[in-house]
């Protein structure tokens, strides 16, 4: 079947912008977890989510960002007045639940900020 | 809290030979899950490998294995008969037991690999 997908691959927005980035999970896939990786460093935990709610949103730097998964399948990573500091790649991944250890990664969405 | 240590920036290796990368964690927990991923340049994370605390025998798949040491908080990832298309950038990662942690993955800072022909 199909892997996590991610749109858009690329986003480029102005400072002050709100911008969404999307995220389809593998079918079946009741996990879902969102990581900020910034240029050379190793990807940085921000929520995760087992079905619809938010099991740990520790991870958030702070309240400009926001993710939903209404229908605990597709959830969109929300990001208000964007900052040149949020340019990064935001991976998602999947897992099929709490019962395996196994997160399946999607090819990231690269966001710039200008 | 939970920290992951790559020492080792770059590494490099020949065609066909062994390659070693190092990781060493920091945890007071006991039951734990270690990975090793690889990101090629298409940004997309691929597991190599995985490990459970709980067990004693090092974990391995096809050319690569891992050398566990519980006591040293050390998890090192063996590559053999290295291939032009093992070059990428490769994570150590640990994630913790069951609670509101069990769902996070904290990241070492990578090893760039190269592989020569």
């Amino acid at each position: 079947g199909a892997g996590v997908s991610q749109t858009p691959s690329n986003k480029v927005t102005e400072k002050g912008k709100y911008v969404e980035l999307r995220c389809d999970p593998i079918s079946g896939h009741t996990a879902l977890y969102w990581y900020r990786q910034s240029l050379g460093q190793g990807p940085e935990f921000l929520i995760y989510f087992q079905g619809t709610g938010a099991a740990d949103d520790s991870g958030l730097p702070n309240d400009r960002f926001f993710a939903v998964r209404p229908e605990g399948s597709v959830s969109t990573l929300k990001i208000q007045r964007t900052e040149r500091g949020d340019s990064a790649v935001y991976l998602c991944a999947s897992s099929p639940g709490l019962a395996t250890d196994t997160q399946y990664f999607g090819p990231g969405t690269r966001l710039t900020v200008l | 809290a939970q920290t992951v240590t790559q020492s080792q920036p770059e590494m490099s290796v020949q065609e066909a030979e062994t390659v070693t990368l190092s990781c060493t964690y920091d945890t007071s927990e006991s039951d734990y899950y270690l990975f090793w991923y690889k990101q090629p340049p298409s940004r997309q994370m691929i597991l190599v490998i995985r490990q459970e605390a709980y067990k004693q025998q090092n974990a391995t798949e096809n050319r690569f294995s891992v050398n566990f040491q519980k006591a040293a908080k050390s998890f090192s990832l063996k590559i053999s008969d290295s291939q032009l298309g093992d070059a990428a950038m490769y994570f150590c990662a640990y994630r913790g037991p069951g609670g509101t942690s069990y769902g996070k993955l904290t990241f070492g800072q990578g090893t760039i690999l190269t592989v020569h022909p």
